[in-house]
């Protein structure tokens, strides 16, 4: 199954570096969703767009940069990057995230790793 | 507020028999949706089947079915047959209205139990 891509699978960065996570569906979605895993950690919603429109931002810091440049497409940018960012970084997609039986199918995940 | 609670950290089963992974919820609002969530240690998050708040009948899908006990709040999966593919993370989560309003927003996970199947 490969509704939601993810690319890069693995990245590994130091704190000064700029990089940018992606994710793709191709599942007709109108949702798109970031989460946070860090072990032994519940997953952490970060961000969601619906229709085009961020609808949330958990109190999430600065340093990560959501962009949704359409319904298809959902980039995280990262900054300056602390060690304890380092992370399982999941993309999600849904057909509307206020439906309550709206079923948010995910990606493969991008592990962080934060030197 | 809405909260989901999984007490199974880690739970085992021998191979090709049922297994039950608890779930219990709390929301105020009498319309929601729960779902369950298998995570493989690759990582990636893999949709198991749904419940709705005013479903008659469990939800199931294969060998996923879905004990819905509304009075108790609680929500368990269970897995007949276990398969050696089955040992993974299973996550449980919620959707309810948020603020007393009309549309529904985030789901709400909780933290998992991990599931080992013995051969």
């Amino acid at each position: 199954e490969t509704g939601v891509t993810q690319t890069p699978r693995h990245l590994v960065m130091g704190m000064t570096n700029k990089k940018s996570l992606k994710c793709e569906q191709h599942l007709g979605h109108n949702a798109m969703y970031w989460y946070k895993q860090s072990a032994k950690k519940p997953l952490e919603l970060m961000f969601v767009y619906n229709f085009k429109e961020q609808t949330e931002n958990n109190s999430v810091p600065s340093r990560f940069s959501p962009e949704c440049p359409n319904s298809s497409h959902l980039f995280l940018h990262l900054h300056t990057l602390q060690p304890e960012d380092s992370a399982l970084y999941l993309c999600a997609s849904s057909q509307d995230e206020r439906e309550r039986t709206d079923t948010q199918y995910f990606g493969p995940g991008t592990r962080l790793t934060v030197l | 507020a809405q909260k989901i609670t999984q007490t199974q950290p880690g739970m085992f089963v021998q191979e090709k028999e049922a297994v039950t992974l608890d779930c219990t919820y709390d929301t105020s609002d009498p319309s929601y949706g729960l779902f369950w969530y298998k995570q493989p240690s690759s990582g990636e998050m893999i949709f198991l089947i749904y419940q709705g708040s005013y479903d008659q009948q469990n939800a199931t899908e294969g060998r996923y079915s879905l004990n819905f006990q509304k009075a108790r709040k609680s929500a368990n999966l269970v897995i007949s047959a276990s398969q050696l593919g089955d040992s993974a993370m299973y996550f449980c989560a919620m959707r309810a209205r948020r603020g007393g309003g009309t549309s529904y927003g985030k789901l709400t996970f909780g933290q998992g139990t991990i599931l080992t199947v013995h051969p």
